[in-house]
């Protein structure tokens, strides 16, 4: 039961490059986010989908972008990569007003 | 807005030495409130849902309680495999859910 996998685990960009954070769940969960963590500030909330083809912005959107084409795969999308996104991320899944399931993390550093 | 404060922002204990986390929210009308278990370098795992003042969880160690404004998660006769931070997490109308910063715990064996 792999419940919610991330890839890469650590990435490091230069300032104006660009990745795919992809994140799949195996376990038919309609509800998925993308969250990022930084020291001291808690889990902020980027994206979020109820469901495929429909995404909404979180508190901090700015720089990223999803998309949501399958129930099982969210990929956050950074295009032009900026040092204020030095962070760990996190991808998680849920059934609606239930309990999330977080992958493991990406930690992504920006220089 | 809505807000969720976690106390302490830190907390030692011995092993054996039982004591709580508080977790105080302000959110318009509150559908439910998470615990959460962080290790380092890992995602939050979840722990508890509870709905309603008066519910009260437990799983092994821990019992989650909530009141109207707060909700406490107690802690009796820790371990150090408990060190970890705990989140907190409420749900407010619609599908977003705020969390706490979180309360670093670490037994002393």
């Amino acid at each position: 039961n792999a419940g919610v996998t991330q890839t890469p685990k650590f990435r490091i960009l230069k300032i104006g490059q660009s990745m795919t954070l992809q994140c799949t769940q195996d376990m038919n969960h309609n509800y998925m986010y993308w969250y990022r963590q930084d020291p001291g500030m808690g889990l902020k909330l980027i994206y979020y989908s109820v469901g495929a083809g429909i995404t909404d912005k979180g508190e901090v959107p700015n720089g990223y972008n999803v998309s949501r084409s399958t129930t099982e795969d969210f990929p956050l999308r950074l295009e032009l990569a900026a040092p204020s996104q030095t962070s760990v991320y996190f991808c998680a899944s849920s059934f609606r007003d239930a309990g999330y399931t977080f992958g493991s993390g990406t930690r992504l550093t920006v220089v | 807005e809505d807000q969720v404060t976690q106390s302490p922002e830190a907390l030692r204990l011995q092993e054996g030495e039982s004591s709580s986390l508080n977790c105080s929210y302000t959110v318009s009308g509150l559908r439910g409130l998470f615990w959460y278990r962080q290790d380092p370098g890992k995602g939050p795992e979840f722990l508890f849902t509870l709905y309603s003042a008066g519910e009260e969880k437990e799983k092994e160690r821990l019992k989650a309680t909530l009141t109207k404004k707060e909700s406490f998660l107690h802690i009796t006769a820790p371990k150090p495999e408990d060190s970890a931070t705990y989140l907190c997490a409420v749900q407010a109308s619609g599908d977003k859910i705020i969390f706490g910063k979180g309360t670093r715990l670490h037994i002393l064996p």
